[in-house]
């Protein structure tokens, strides 16, 4: 079983949709969880830190579950320059090298 | 908030030369750094540890006497890919954590060998 899994997609969605996405770990220890964004080509950038009482900023939420070891993020009025992937991270302590997922990829169009 | 550089940003080799790859922490000193590797449509992959004055960890399948990692000061970490071949064409991304969960990512080396 892979450490981090995430929904395969490619996600097709136009402008306005809400979309989530899904993620699952597999060490139940880990210690800090995170959605980060990488556009083409380019580093994966930090999106937002996520909270087992759930953390919300602007038009996207993220939530814990870490009974089902579990991750989620949403995307509200989904705008044509939220098209990236998603990248479902996880690290299993402070200081240590991250884990990453396969990421999801979305694509908002007009 | 804290920087990372690389550089080169991209190379171009022919199969059989090596290729350094820099990590500098531009703002603050990195005992430690990360060096991930990225394969089309695939996930970061953590391919080594480097440690400021010691010997570097390396992941199980990544060979140590191929990709030699040299972290000689706490602002710069170097991974240098030897006799190059086409398999090792990617993207390496260095990264060093901060306080905490933080973690501050440099923009990625693209090696294509040809």
């Amino acid at each position: 079983r892979k450490e981090v899994e995430q929904d395969p997609g490619p996600f097709n969605v136009p402008e306005g949709a809400t979309v989530a996405f899904n993620c699952t770990y597999s060490n139940s220890a880990s210690q800090s969880f995170f959605w980060y964004r990488q556009d083409c080509r380019k580093e994966p950038k930090l999106l937002m830190s996520v909270y087992s009482s759930g953390n919300e900023d602007g038009r996207f939420t993220a939530q814990l579950n870490r009974a089902s070891q579990y991750i989620s993020l949403l995307i509200r009025d989904s705008k044509l320059s939220d098209s990236a992937t998603y990248l479902c991270v996880v690290n299993p302590q402070a200081g240590t090298a991250l884990i990453f997922g396969k990421g999801t990829t979305l694509s908002v169009s007009s | 908030g804290a920087v990372v550089s690389q550089h080169p940003s991209w190379v171009i080799c022919k199969s059989g030369t090596s290729v350094k790859i820099e990590c500098r922490s531009l703002d603050f000193q990195a005992t430690t750094m990360f060096w991930y590797r990225q394969f089309p449509k695939q996930s970061l992959m953590l391919m080594a540890t480097s440690n400021e004055g010691s010997k570097a960890t390396y992941e199980q399948g990544v060979e140590k006497d191929k990709f030699l990692i040299n972290h000689a000061s706490l602002t710069l970490s170097t991974l240098t890919v030897t006799s190059a071949h086409p398999e090792d064409s990617s993207f390496y991304i260095c990264s060093a954590p901060g306080h905490l969960y933080e973690q501050y990512f440099g923009p990625g080396t693209r090696l294509t060998v040809t």
